[in-house]
């Protein structure tokens, strides 16, 4: 069980909207920045949005990152077949002295 | 390019060890912590251990604890993870990943990763 929460899958269509919740808690995303990660299938973890809603050189502005309180949210905008990937949120648990990701979001282009 | 590349995986039986290194180029290695993370077979990612810019400050998941050790040389640009007492369940995908830190903040996020290297723990 993570520490943060996501759900298992999304889906839509083509050029719809898909938005990830990530839940955690006042010690971990309500008192740190959260950043995601993009694995596309067979590859390695990429960085897509780091402190909350700040996008990597090269990432589209299709990719937004939002935070309120101890929940963060990414929306992909536009979704092409090219997103279908598994996508992390992460962050850092002050209680522990650990970094902790959540379980993963499966997302599927319909 | 800034990159770090992964390497040592292999296959091992239970309770034995093996250490990774991961090589670091492009950037002043000695100037950003560092961390490795690991994907089991069909699961999600897994931090295991962090170490800081000098290598003084180590940390590590509960999972791991007593049973690995984050290391780093500066003047090799190269981190190690050593692994002692391996399970099946420690087989996965094992990443390097340099860690950034926001101006002014300690707000932390990996921001490069190696392609991974693969440990298999199996008899």
């Amino acid at each position: 069980q993570s520490v943060l929460t996501q759900p298992p899958s999304v889906s839509a269509a083509p050029g719809q909207k898909v938005t990830i919740s990530c839940s955690g808690s006042s010690s971990n995303i309500g008192s740190n920045h959260v950043s995601w990660y993009q694995q596309l299938p067979g590859t390695a973890p990429k960085l897509l949005i780091y402190d909350n809603n700040n996008r990597p050189s090269g990432i589209p502005d299709r990719f937004s990152g939002s935070k309120s309180g101890t929940s963060a949210t990414l929306a992909i905008t536009g979704l092409q077949t090219g997103d279908e990937a598994d996508y992390y949120c992460g962050t850092w648990e002050r209680s522990l002295s650990v970094w902790v990701f959540g379980g993963g979001t499966k997302v599927t282009v319909l | 390019e800034v990159q770090v590349l992964e390497s040592g995986g292999g296959l091992v039986q239970p309770g034995g060890s093996l250490r990774l290194s991961c090589a670091a180029s492009g950037f002043t290695f000695s100037s950003y912590p560092m961390s490795w993370a690991r994907q089991a077979p069909g699961k999600g990612l897994e931090w295991v251990a962090g170490i800081s810019d000098n290598g003084d400050g180590t940390f590590y998941a509960d999972s791991v604890k007593g049973r690995i050790a984050i290391s780093r040389d500066n003047s090799k640009n190269t981190l190690y993870l050593q692994l002692n007492s391996l399970r099946a369940e420690d087989t996965g995908v094992y990443y390097c990943a340099k860690v950034a830190v926001a101006p002014y903040t300690d707000y932390y996020y990996m921001d490069v990763w190696g392609k991974g290297t693969t440990v298999t723990v199996s008899s």
